[in-house]
């Protein structure tokens, strides 16, 4: 069974400074990943995923990921927080051939002003 | 533009009634899925539909029914709604594409307070 471990439910950084949340994953078979954003009191959106291909994906606001398969991790950085970008962020994970998704438990970014 | 809707947004409701929480799509996908979040247990799974008349039960299924009898709208019901089931729940709807998943787009949720 597949799974996603998020590393800190909670990340405090300053306005500017480097934005970096894990993700780890454990699937038997070649993932599909993903990372969605969620502002306080909306859906999730997507931010960016990683199919196959390029391993660098880049995505929405300033965002990427890359996929390192040899330490099975997916993690989202950007280079500069900017105050709008706090909120929860989720990975996910997928096997090749379903259309489930299963979830890490959320990263809540704060920004620092 | 396609969108996703749920109704209601919010809901406060007794133990032991029954309540439907309605999602819709217009993206035409034959996909739909059924989520639940709380605090520490991110997203779960509910249940999902991969097409008209097919349901299928996910991760955290017990008390929970669906049924598919369009495209457009996959409803949940709680048969008899418990404290337990106080959440937030998310519709997300997808495309059936070759070779797997493809990107689930949300709703805006409905927070349910069961008292």
């Amino acid at each position: 069974a597949q799974s996603v471990t998020q590393l800190g439910s909670h990340v405090s950084v300053s306005e500017g400074a480097l934005v970096l949340l894990r993700c780890n994953y454990s699937s038997s078979v070649p993932p599909y990943l993903f990372w969605y954003v969620q502002y306080p009191n909306q859906g999730l959106q997507l931010l960016l995923k990683y199919t196959t291909g390029a391993t660098l994906v880049k995505g929405i606001n300033g965002f990427e990921a890359e996929f390192k398969k040899s330490e099975t991790s997916f993690h989202l950085t950007k280079p500069s927080a900017h105050m709008s970008d706090a909120a929860e962020y989720f990975c996910a994970v997928s096997e090749a051939g379903s259309y489930q998704l299963t979830f890490g438990k959320g990263t809540k970014l704060s920004v620092i002003p | 533009d396609a969108e996703i809707t749920q109704s209601p947004r919010h809901k406060i409701t007794e133990t032991g009634r029954q309540v439907t929480l309605a999602c819709h799509q217009t993206w035409n996908h034959n996909n739909m899925f059924w989520y639940r979040q709380d605090l520490g247990h991110g997203l779960r799974l509910i249940h999902y539909s991969y097409g008209v008349q097919d349901t299928n039960k996910g991760e955290v299924s017990d008390g929970y029914s669906v049924s598919r009898s369009n495209t457009e709208d996959l409803p949940l019901t709680l048969e008899s709604a418990a404290s337990s089931q106080t959440s937030v729940y998310f519709c997300a709807s997808s495309e059936s594409r070759a070779g797997g998943t493809d990107t689930q787009y949300f709703g805006p949720g409905t927070r349910l307070t069961v008292l």
